[in-house]
């Protein structure tokens, strides 16, 4: 079975380009996790949907920041403008309501904004 | 508010050396689930295991055991007879049931190198 799809890979820009980072769940799961890594401040969990619908978004840096999920398939995160602070792995993770904290992450989209 | 804390940042071990990594959390929660996954050089989070508040059975799973004693708020966890492929950065988590048991809270995490 495709695990947690994420795309791109590895992606480079220049401070103010607007970025898009794209995620394709597991079949079946409800839930929808967009985590930021970096060195600095580690493991962040940024938004979560669950049934397409955005839960808490308490994580979410600033308004330069938004995340979708127009179907139970597919979501995005996109940044517009960029900044180099926003240079990380994102990772995009999703889950089954009853698998309570059991996380299915894909391989991350590493972002440097130059 | 939770807290997760992985105070060895990294270590180094020969093959077939046991090694435990620790954690210490902080909850006022009284139901909460603690979890460690792992992140290996190809970089997504692997799930390891997950344990809730009211079952402090500690767990073995082939070379790996988990101790989790609520007396002093860890979740440690032990590799036996440690090997190459072990070597990946660890982390333990922490969830809490009025915030969203799925939304986990994450240590620092501890590298975790094992040399031929």
């Amino acid at each position: 079975d495709a695990g947690v799809i994420q795309s791109p890979r590895h992606e480079v820009t220049e401070m103010g380009q607007e970025v898009t980072l794209r995620c394709k769940p597991i079949s079946g799961h409800d839930y929808l996790f967009w985590y930021r890594q970096t060195m600095m401040r580690g493991l962040e969990l940024l938004i979560y949907f669950n049934n397409n619908v955005p839960i808490d978004d308490s994580g979410m840096p600033e308004d330069r920041f938004s995340a979708k999920m127009p179907n139970a398939s597919f979501s995005t995160l996109k940044i517009q403008p960029s900044e180099p602070r926003d240079s990380a792995v994102y990772f995009c993770a999703s889950s089954l309501k009853q698998s309570t904290g059991e996380l299915f992450f894909g391989e991350g989209s590493r972002l440097t904004v130059l | 508010a939770q807290k997760v804390t992985q105070a060895q940042t990294e270590i180094s071990v020969v093959e077939k050396e046991d090694v435990t990594l620790d954690c210490v959390y902080e909850t006022r929660d009284t139901t909460y689930y603690l979890f460690w996954y792992k992140q290996p050089p190809s970089g997504e989070l692997v799930f390891l295991i997950r344990r809730n508040s009211f079952d402090e059975q500690n767990e073995i799973s082939g070379r790996y055991s988990w101790n989790f004693q609520k007396s002093t708020s860890s979740f440690n966890f032990t590799i036996t007879a440690s090997q190459v492929v072990d070597s990946a950065v660890y982390f333990c988590a922490l969830s809490e049931a009025r915030s969203g048991a799925n939304n986990l809270f994450f240590g620092t995490g501890t590298r975790l190198t094992v040399i031929p």
